[in-house]
């Protein structure tokens, strides 16, 4: 199975910050990357597909590039709605896996 | 608008076997996979499976072969999940997901005597 390393584990920030969290896959990928948000008590919610789509109805401070094993997803001006955890999701291969998640705080 | 609403909350004994619901509204449900996915505690997503409605293929994570069985009933758009043999290790929150956007709300499932 690909390995999905996701850093950092948690984050703290502050309202207005850049922020960027990072995915290494243990082998090429391609760009089929995915990147979630999921707040407590709620299922994951998609923010970027293969690797810089930006999903429909996603504000536009959330953006992802990355090809091959290395991913970056960036929140470019922080907001309060955006504490939560956030994974990434590899689909190039079978079976697709998850990154640990990066758990964001505001400071 | 896609929706996919699950059954409710679960606790079932060892040993038992379990079946999660999720009922698909809101587009074509034999024309796209559902995909099962497990959360347990502390965070870490782990996929199961899919299951093609139209045909009734299935494709199974190697680590959940045996333990989870997928099936659909296209009269009611609605696909199951079996889970068997459970094990304090199955408590988690399973969902079904209409790849790579559409969630359903997640079923807990604690396994406990």
């Amino acid at each position: 199975d690909i390995q999905m390393t996701q850093s950092p584990s948690f984050l703290s920030a502050s309202v207005g910050d850049r922020v960027t969290i990072n995915c290494k896959a243990s082998q090429n990928i391609n760009r089929y990357l995915n990147w979630y948000q999921q707040k407590l008590g709620e299922a994951p919610k998609l923010l970027i597909y293969n690797a810089n789509s930006l999903q429909t109805g996603i504000p536009s401070r959330f953006s992802g590039s990355g090809s091959g094993t290395d991913f970056t997803l960036t929140i470019s001006s922080l907001q309060p709605e955006d504490v939560a955890t956030y994974f990434c999701l590899q689909h190039n291969s079978w079976p697709y896996t998850f990154g640990a998640g990066t758990k964001l705080e505001l400071k | 608008q896609v929706q996919l609403q699950q059954s409710g909350t679960e606790l079932v004994k060892p040993a038992s076997s379990v079946k999660i619901s999720c009922k698909a509204s809101g587009y074509t449900f034999t024309s796209n996979y559902m995909h099962w996915i497990r959360q347990q505690p502390g965070n870490g997503l782990e996929w199961i499976g899919w299951i093609y409605p139209g045909n009734g293929n299935t494709k199974y994570n190697q680590k959940f072969d045996g333990k989870a069985t997928l099936t659909a009933d296209k009269s009611s758009s609605t696909a199951y999940m079996q889970l068997s043999s459970l094990t304090s290790e199955d408590s988690a929150v399973y969902f079904c997901a209409r790849w790579p956007a559409y969630w359903g709300q997640g079923t807990l499932v604690t396994v406990s005597s």
